[in-house]
């Protein structure tokens, strides 16, 4: 069956990082997508990786090992906006995503 | 540009009830999805269309129905509502190519008495 896992929920401290992990099981694969929702909006778009290694976007990156079946989200010099829930999202053989259930992130001051 | 934007933003129905969510694009994608997302679960695909006068099931497809007559508008119809049905429903497009990012509306709740 297809599978993606993550954490529930995680709390950061503000200014500090932190790696959102993310393990996928998907019938095919056409790509790793991990988006944000604030609490009461619609998800958008943060990253997407289809090979192997870190792709750096300014405070976010995100990292793909295909044999691993294993992505991560590094958030850095975490601020309070950072507050959300983030998912994680492979894209299967049909090119359809299938979704993980979010980790809701919570940052401290 | 309004991006994908979706009507009504909430509504409340009894049992039984029928409604049709209308979920609208100015991107010119030839993409369009409609999902829900419950508490604790991932966002679950309903249907899709990947162009106009088209649409296909997805995961959760029992119980809705859609139609997409133009390339912008995509509806989701409930023909008859239960509270299973209960949920936020969001649309989503996206065009064919190398990085096919959806882009979403800011949902529907609905809840079902």
């Amino acid at each position: 069956g297809q599978n993606i896992d993550q954490p529930t929920e995680m709390t950061a401290t503000e200014g500090a990082i932190v790696q959102i992990n993310c393990t996928y099981q998907t019938s095919g694969f056409n790509g790793l997508f991990w988006y944000q929702q604030h609490a009461g909006e619609a998800p958008t778009f943060l990253s997407y990786n289809v090979l192997d290694g870190l792709e750096e976007k300014g405070r976010f990156s995100s990292f793909l090992s295909r044999s691993k079946g294993y992505s991560y989200l590094l958030l850095k010099e975490l601020q309070m906006k950072d507050s959300a829930s983030y998912l994680c999202a492979s894209m299967d053989s049909n090119y359809q995503l299938i979704w993980g259930a979010g980790t809701k992130l919570i940052i401290k001051p | 540009n309004a991006g994908v934007t979706q009507t009504p933003k909430f509504r409340v129905l009894k049992t039984g009830q029928s409604m049709t969510l209308l979920c609208a694009q100015d991107m010119n994608h030839e993409y369009m999805y409609w999902y829900r997302q419950d508490p604790g679960m991932g966002l679950r695909l309903i249907h899709y269309s990947v162009g106009e006068g088209t649409t296909a099931k997805g995961e959760v497809p029992d119980g809705y129905n859609v139609s997409r007559l133009k390339k912008q508008n995509f509806l989701l119809g409930l023909e008859s509502a239960a509270p299973s049905q209960t949920s936020v429903y969001f649309c989503a497009s996206s065009s064919p190519g190398e990085v096919e990012t959806q882009y979403f509306g800011p949902g529907t709740r609905l809840l079902v008495l």
